[in-house]
């Protein structure tokens, strides 16, 4: 399967802290984007890194992505209660852009 | 923008009977998902469909499923009869391809359908 596998599946930090999590992918890509669900939510798109960059940021976001090891991290700096969420990264293959590969999720809880 | 709209929001059937989930697309997008979420499988593609065409039909688990989309503004996912298992959360996405052969775009997710089948 092609879809991506977040690690680890569940993050308990104080606010202010930094939250790190990633994902593993199969096969080549065109993109990996990372989406963010509050609970009983819909998918909220965060931020999208193309196959030939790096790295990336938004805000308190910083993504980075390594095609060789096929993975990717994302890490939210100076955490805040409202960053409690799930985390899931989508792999966007090369011959089909439509079609997104959903990862299993990582449930962060930022305790105040 | 309104986002993309689903309804009914929350669904309680029994087995057997028929069930009609609906989307409305954001204005303007041409693409649209239909994703099911549970704690078992975590979120599926189902089906997709390009300018009310289904391109990938590939995810639906089996002949009870059937998705329309008539016209740009609205479509439905039909499940006939329902059962348990069929029991998650549905998803509706929409999304609008940014420009270029080698370009994508971001899905816009509506807010869920949760599907309660006894």
């Amino acid at each position: 399967s092609q879809q991506g596998e977040e690690d680890p599946q569940a993050l308990s930090i104080q606010e202010g802290e930094n939250a790190t999590m990633n994902c593993s992918y199969k096969t080549s890509i065109n993109n990996l984007q990372w989406y963010r669900q509050n609970s009983g939510r819909g998918l909220v798109h965060l931020i999208l890194i193309r196959s030939n960059e790096r790295e990336k940021h938004s805000g308190r976001l910083r993504v980075t992505l390594d095609t060789s090891k096929k993975s990717s991290s994302l890490l939210i700096t100076a955490s805040r209660a409202a960053d409690t969420a799930s985390y899931f990264c989508a792999t966007v293959l090369i011959y089909n852009f439509n079609k997104f590969y959903f990862g299993s999720g990582t449930k962060l809880n930022v305790k105040p | 923008d309104a986002g993309v709209i689903q309804s009914p929001r929350h669904e309680v059937t029994e087995m057997g009977q028929e069930v009609t989930l609906r989307c409305k697309p954001i204005s303007g997008h041409n693409s649209l998902f239909w994703y099911r979420q549970t704690m078992m499988r975590g979120l599926e593609l189902l089906i997709y469909f390009n300018n009310n065409v289904p391109i990938d039909d590939s995810g639906m688990p089996e002949d009870r499923f059937s998705a329309k989309m008539p016209n740009a503004s609205f479509s439905t996912l039909k499940i006939q009869p329902s059962e348990p298992r069929d029991s998650a959360v549905y998803f509706c996405a929409s999304s609008f391809p940014s420009g270029g052969a080698a370009s994508t775009d971001t899905q816009y997710f509506g807010p869920g359908t949760r599907l309660t089948v006894l």
